[in-house]
C-alpha cells in the first residue's frame, strides 16, 4: 500500500536553528498538508498546499515558517529560527481528491534543546 | 483560542467487548467526518469515514454514526483486540480540499 514518507524521523536541532522537514507524498496525490502535534495534545493543523501555492494556513504558521514543492515531488517544512516551543511531530498529509481521505505520513519528531 | 487538555479521555475495555467511542463536532457546515486511529509514536491512520448525508457506515470490525441533530459521531469497534488499543481521534472537514479539523482524542485501553 503506497504510503507517506517523512525524514528525518527524529530531528534534534538549537534554539534559533533553521530546520527542514521532508516529505514524500504518494505519487496521485493533489493536495498536500502539513500537521503538529505537541506531545499529549491533539493533532493541530498548519497549512495546506495546492497546486504549488498555498491554501489555508493557520494562526500557528507565521513568517518563521514555510512550505515549499521544489522539484514537483518532494514537500518540505521549513522552520527559520527555532524555538523551544515548535518542539512536536510534525505530520505530513496528502489526499488525491476531494472525494477521498487524507493519508499521514508517519511523522518527525523535532526537538528543539 | 481553543484549549487543550495533557490528559486525554480513557476508555477501557476487556478484550472481546463492543468500544464505543464519542465525540460531538461543533462546526454546522462540516460535511465529512473521519475516525482515526493513532499508536504511539506514529501518524495518525485512517479507520473510516462518512458523510453527511449518511447517518451510519459500517467497515470491517468499525461502525461510524453520525447524529448531525446534536452534532455527534460515534465510533463502534466490535469484539475489540489488543491491537486496537491506540489513541482515537475524530476529525471534520468543511468540504474541498480544506484542512480536516482534528478532535482532542480518546484512549482506548484493551484489558486482555
Amino acid at each position: 500500500e503506497p504510503e507517506v514518507t517523512q525524514t528525518p524521523s527524529h530531528q534534534v536541532t538549537q534554539m534559533g536553528q533553521e530546520v527542514i522537514l521532508r516529505c514524500v507524498p504518494i505519487s496521485n496525490h493533489l493536495y498536500f498538508y502539513w500537521y503538529r502535534q505537541i506531545l499529549g495534545q491533539k493533532v493541530e493543523f498548519l497549512v495546506s498546499f495546492y497546486n504549488n501555492e498555498i491554501s489555508e494556513k493557520s494562526e500557528i504558521f507565521d513568517d518563521q515558517f514555510s512550505v515549499e514543492r521544489p522539484d514537483g515531488s518532494n514537500f518540505t517544512l521549513k522552520i527559520r529560527s527555532t524555538k523551544l516551543e515548535d518542539s512536536a511531530m510534525y505530520f505530513c498529509a496528502g489526499r488525491s481528491g476531494v472525494n477521498y481521505g487524507y493519508t499521514f505520513g508517519s511523522g518527525t519528531r523535532l526537538t528543539v534543546v | 483560542g481553543e484549549s487543550v487538555g495533557l490528559h486525554l479521555p480513557t476508555l477501557s475495555v476487556q478484550e472481546g467487548d463492543n468500544s464505543i467511542i464519542n465525540c460531538a463536532y461543533s462546526n454546522s457546515a462540516s460535511d465529512y467526518f473521519i475516525w482515526y486511529k493513532q499508536e504511539s509514536g506514529k501518524g495518525p491512520q485512517f479507520i473510516i469515514d462518512i458523510r453527511s448525508n449518511m447517518d451510519k457506515r459500517q467497515g470491517q470490525r468499525v461502525t461510524v454514526l453520525l447524529n448531525k441533530t446534536v452534532k455527534h459521531l460515534s465510533l463502534q469497534i466490535a469484539a475489540t483486540q489488543p491491537g486496537d488499543s491506540a489513541v482515537y481521534f475524530c476529525a471534520e472537514n468543511s468540504g474541498g480540499y480544506q484542512k480536516v479539523t482534528f478532535g482532542t482524542g480518546t484512549k482506548l485501553q484493551v484489558i486482555p
